[in-house]
């Protein structure tokens, strides 16, 4: 089974608008980490944002922030006055003890930011 | 330097041929992984280090492939009588500590690999 789906395979977006990517994820582990990281076209993985599962509040890095809805087991990300230079692939992973702490990856996202 | 650096960049190989490619984490991760990512698609685990160890190699496709870490820095990649479906990005990260699901893992930029 998936540990991590990611529904939307593209996105538009106007420039300065906020965009919601969704992320659901599959464990039983009570304790777990759910990170986004984002893939330009030139290819290199940019780490963005963490939430850990016992966290209370919603993790916030800037523009983006994280929707954590634990009981649905969602953890969207929303980027908040998109830039053209927004406009990449985007990547929900999760870490858990029971998979040795391995980075489980979603099919990926991408968004296009149009001026 | 401060990141993960991978090398080479692009690799382009016959079929056939051996191919090599290495991976020098952030100083001081102890933790070392290798992913593949095919053209358009996510990334697939191949195999992770915890020192020089590599106790899940559960994810490398096939015995063609190989990798080891020495010094608990260095890692290579070996991928031998390459195929096309192996031609992909291959990428390599590095975390501070194996266990934890707090640390992120930070990645290289990694290699192309082209099999023609």
């Amino acid at each position: 089974a998936q540990k991590i789906t990611q529904t939307q395979p593209g996105m538009f977006v106007q420039e300065k608008e906020a965009v919601t990517l969704d992320c659901t994820y599959d464990t039983s582990d009570p304790s777990y980490g759910l990170f986004w990281y984002k893939q330009p076209s030139s290819g290199e993985m940019i780490f963005l944002i963490y939430q850990g599962s016992y966290d209370q509040q919603n993790a916030t890095e800037g523009r983006y922030s994280l929707n954590f809805q634990k009981a649905r087991k969602s953890a969207n990300l929303v980027i908040s006055a998109s830039q053209l230079g927004d406009s990449a692939m985007y990547f929900c992973a999760m870490r858990e003890r029971s998979n040795d702490y391995k980075l489980s990856f979603g099919a990926g996202t991408t968004v296009t930011v149009r001026a | 330097g401060a990141g993960v650096s991978q090398s080479p960049s692009n690799k382009v190989t016959e079929k056939g041929k051996d191919v090599e490619l290495r991976c020098d984490p952030i100083s001081g991760h102890t933790a070392l992984y290798w992913y593949r990512q095919r053209l358009g698609q996510g990334l697939e685990f191949l195999i992770y280090f915890q020192g020089n160890s590599a106790p899940d190699k559960s994810g490398l496709p096939s015995d063609r492939f190989s990798a080891e870490r020495t010094g608990e820095s260095v890692s290579t990649l070996t991928i031998q009588r390459t195929q096309q479906e192996d031609s992909a990005v291959y990428l390599c990260a590095s975390s501070l500590a194996l266990t934890g699901v707090h640390s992120p893992l930070h990645f290289g930029n990694g290699t192309r690999l082209t099999v023609t």
